[in-house]
């Protein structure tokens, strides 16, 4: 059965670094998205993306992240300057299509962000 | 904020039926009751959605009052693999497709 992965499964990094998180949606999925999760909370939607642009984005995915597919199969979220805040599990996810009869997001097993 | 409320926590033993509910009492005519779950430190999983009609797949069902302000997911023979936090979460067809997570019930599957 076809899924999303993920790459790497932890990265821990300085505050200030840069970081690139990797995902591999499904391969006939046409929308992607990303997700974060801060231990004991609750998942956030950071952005969403089709046809190689933002189709939307919360108030988090501020002007130190930046999303893009590179190539036909990587998707990736990269974080410019990383603060300690952003110390989460970032999920990505993918779906076929984009209709509330059939949005079935298939997610990623997630990448665990460690900012020191 | 989450448009559903849901219990924080509820156990079930293993081999019966474990039965979720939902209150979403302010749904819409065109909104959509979906399903997910997250099994600790996995990206979420869908399980089921519906819009009026009971539905059911290979994983659950899922039960819609007629007024549709309620919904219970049914797992009907819970296993130890089915304890996780399960999400109510509902989305209309003219929405900007975010999914809006609240907290979820832990569902808790006991030997």
């Amino acid at each position: 059965e076809p899924e999303v992965t993920q790459t790497p499964s932890h990265q821990v990094t300085q505050m200030g670094q840069e970081v690139i998180l990797r995902c591999v949606p499904i391969s006939n999925h046409l929308y992607f998205y990303w997700y974060r999760q801060i231990l004991g909370q609750k998942v956030e939607f950071l952005v969403s993306f089709y046809n190689n642009e933002i189709s939307e984005k919360s108030e988090i995915f501020d002007d130190q992240f930046s999303v893009e597919r590179p190539d036909g199969s990587n998707f990736t979220l990269k974080i410019r300057s990383t603060k300690l805040e952003d110390s989460a599990m970032y999920f990505c996810a993918s779906t076929k299509r984009r209709t509330a009869y059939s949005y079935e997001q298939y997610f990623g097993p997630g990448t665990r962000l460690t900012v020191t | 904020d989450a448009k559903t409320t849901q219990p924080t926590s509820m156990d079930c033993a293993e081999g019966r039926a474990a039965n979720l509910p939902c209150n979403h009492s302010t749904i819409s005519g065109n909104e959509y009751v979906y399903w997910y779950r997250q099994i600790h430190s996995q990206g979420p999983q869908y399980i089921i959605h519906g819009l009026k009609n009971n539905e059911t797949n290979e994983m659950a069902s899922l039960i819609i009052t007629e007024d549709r302000k309620s919904s219970t997911l049914i797992l009907p023979h819970a296993t130890l693999r089915d304890t996780a936090v399960y999400y109510c979460i509902v989305m209309a067809m003219d929405s900007n497709y975010q999914l809006i997570w609240g907290a979820g019930t832990k569902l808790i599957i006991k030997p």
